[in-house]
C-alpha cells in the first residue's frame, strides 16, 4: 500500500473549518484514499473514503486531486470535540489490511 | 454504521499469566479481523490479520506463540496474549471488515487496555 506524508500537528479555530492534507504521490490507480481519526484512548473511528472524486459525508468532505498524489480532508465547522488525531491511508479494496501513519494531531480551540 | 466490541475494555495481571481479549462484530459477519498494538503516544501498528476458520496471518516481528489469535466463527476474534510480561503492556484494538460491501470498510472496537505488573 502507498505510503502518506501528513503534516505532524495542526491547530484550528472552534467553528471554523479545519483543512487537513495528505500527500500520497505513489498511489496506484486501484488504492482508495481513507480517512480515519482517533480520539484519545478510543478506537478509530471512520470518516469518510473516496477513489477520485471528491466526496462528502455528514462528518467532512474529501478533496482529492485530479492527478491522485494529494488529497484534503475538510471538516466544515470543528468543534472542541473534533480534537484528535486524523490518520489518512491509502490501500486498495478488500482484504488489504490498514496501515497506520504518524497522522495529523489536530487540536481545536476555544 | 457497523459496531466492533472489544472486551474487556481494560485489564490488569500478573507477569506470567495470560489474557484473553474478545472482539465481537455486533450487526455484521467478520470474515477478516486485524488486530493492532498501540503504545502511548504511537501510532497504531498492525499485529495480525484473522481470518475466519483459518490460521492468522502475523506481521513481521510478532510472535505468534506469544500473541493467540482465534477466530472461530463470523462474529467473534480472540487474542490471547501468553506469558504476559510489563513490555507487553499496552493499548490493543481490532477491526473487522464487512463480509459484503462495496469498499470494504473497516470498523474498529473501542479498545482494551492491558497492565501487567
Amino acid at each position: 500500500d502507498a505510503k502518506t506524508t501528513q503534516p505532524p500537528s495542526m491547530d484550528c479555530a472552534e467553528g471554523r473549518a479545519a483543512n487537513l492534507p495528505c500527500n500520497h504521490s505513489t498511489i496506484s490507480g486501484n488504492e482508495y484514499v481513507y480517512w480515519y481519526r482517533q480520539i484519545h484512548s478510543q478506537g478509530p473511528q471512520y470518516i469518510i473514503h473516496g477513489l477520485k472524486n471528491n466526496e462528502t459525508n455528514e462528518m467532512a468532505s474529501l478533496i482529492i486531486t485530479e492527478d491522485r498524489k494529494s488529497s484534503t480532508l475538510i471538516l466544515p465547522h470543528a468543534t472542541l470535540r473534533d480534537t484528535a488525531v486524523y490518520y489518512c491511508i491509502v490501500r486498495a479494496t478488500y482484504g488489504n489490511k490498514l496501515v497506520f501513519g504518524a497522522g495529523t494531531i489536530l487540536r481545536v480551540k476555544s | 454504521g457497523a459496531v466492533v466490541s472489544q472486551h474487556p475494555s481494560w485489564v490488569i495481571c500478573k507477569s506470567g499469566t495470560s489474557v484473553k481479549i474478545e472482539c465481537r462484530s455486533l450487526d455484521f459477519q467478520a470474515t477478516t479481523m486485524f488486530w493492532y498494538r498501540q503504545f502511548p503516544k504511537q501510532s497504531l501498528m498492525l499485529m495480525a490479520t484473522s481470518n475466519e476458520g483459518s490460521k492468522a496471518t502475523y506481521e513481521q516481528g510478532v510472535e505468534k506463540d506469544k500473541f493467540l489469535i482465534n477466530h472461530a466463527s463470523l462474529t467473534l476474534s480472540t487474542l490471547t496474549v501468553t506469558s504476559a510480561h510489563p513490555e507487553d503492556s499496552s493499548f490493543y484494538i481490532c477491526s473487522a471488515r464487512l463480509r459484503e460491501g462495496l469498499t470494504g470498510e473497516l470498523f474498529f472496537g473501542e479498545g482494551s487496555r492491558l497492565t501487567v505488573l
